[in-house]
């Protein structure tokens, strides 16, 4: 069974910061790779993906994959207090996806 | 946007009575999941259906049931609802996982009190 973990389990950060969250798993044979965001009382929603080995841009977001290490991590430039939200990671192994507990993100003016 | 819709958005259930949530999607999508979340447990996957009158049994589906008549509909049955399952359900669709690589959409959620 896919294990994914998070980390940090929380973050405070102030308007501005560059922000890192990370997330760990441990079938070498994933192949999709996902970042959720979650506000307070909402839906998870997706946020931005990546499928092969390096690094993709969207934004103020930006995803890191190294598949070898079986690490992704997600960055964001100029955090923004609606930035504010859990994070959730998700990785599919066969057709289930796996969600890791989450980081919760906030983001002080 | 694709749109999945959950009812009850609350409800509140007697220990050991049965309780039915029902997910309805009209994206026209293969895939269904049910999840829990509970606070500290991120979302965990109970069970999902990648067609209409089969379902798979997810990570935790001991205690439920679920069920896929059509497409469009995938419900979630308690038969004997418990304290610890007390949690906030989400229903999920997409129109693939794995080669297809596409997004899950979530519904608002139902959160379940049991007492």
């Amino acid at each position: 069974q896919q294990n994914v973990q998070q980390s940090p389990e929380s973050l405070i950060v102030p308007e501005g910061a560059r922000t890192s969250l990370n997330c760990t798993f441990s079938d070498s044979a994933s192949q999709y790779f996902w970042w959720y965001r979650q506000h307070s009382g909402k839906a998870p929603k997706a946020l931005m993906s990546i499928f092969s080995n390096g690094e993709k841009e969207e934004g103020r977001f930006t995803i890191h994959l190294n598949k070898a290490s079986l690490h992704f991590s997600l960055h964001i430039r100029d955090s923004q207090p609606s930035d504010s939200a859990l994070y959730l990671c998700a990785v599919n192994p066969n057709y289930k996806p796996t969600f890791g507990k989450g980081t919760s993100l906030v983001v002080h003016p | 946007e694709a749109a999945v819709t959950q009812s009850p958005r609350s409800k509140v259930a007697v220990t050991g009575g049965k309780v039915t949530l029902s997910c309805h999607q009209t994206n026209n999508h293969d895939y269904m999941y049910w999840y829990r979340q509970d606070t500290g447990h991120g979302l965990r996957l109970i069970h999902y259906s990648y067609v209409a009158d089969s379902t798979e049994k997810g990570d935790i589906p001991d205690g439920y049931k679920a069920s896929r008549p059509s497409q469009e509909n995938f419900s979630l049955i308690l038969e004997l609802a418990s304290l610890s399952q007390t949690a906030v359900y989400f229903c999920a669709s997409s129109d693939g996982w794995g080669t297809s690589a596409e997004t899950l959409y979530f519904g608002s959620g139902t959160r379940l009190t049991v007492l």
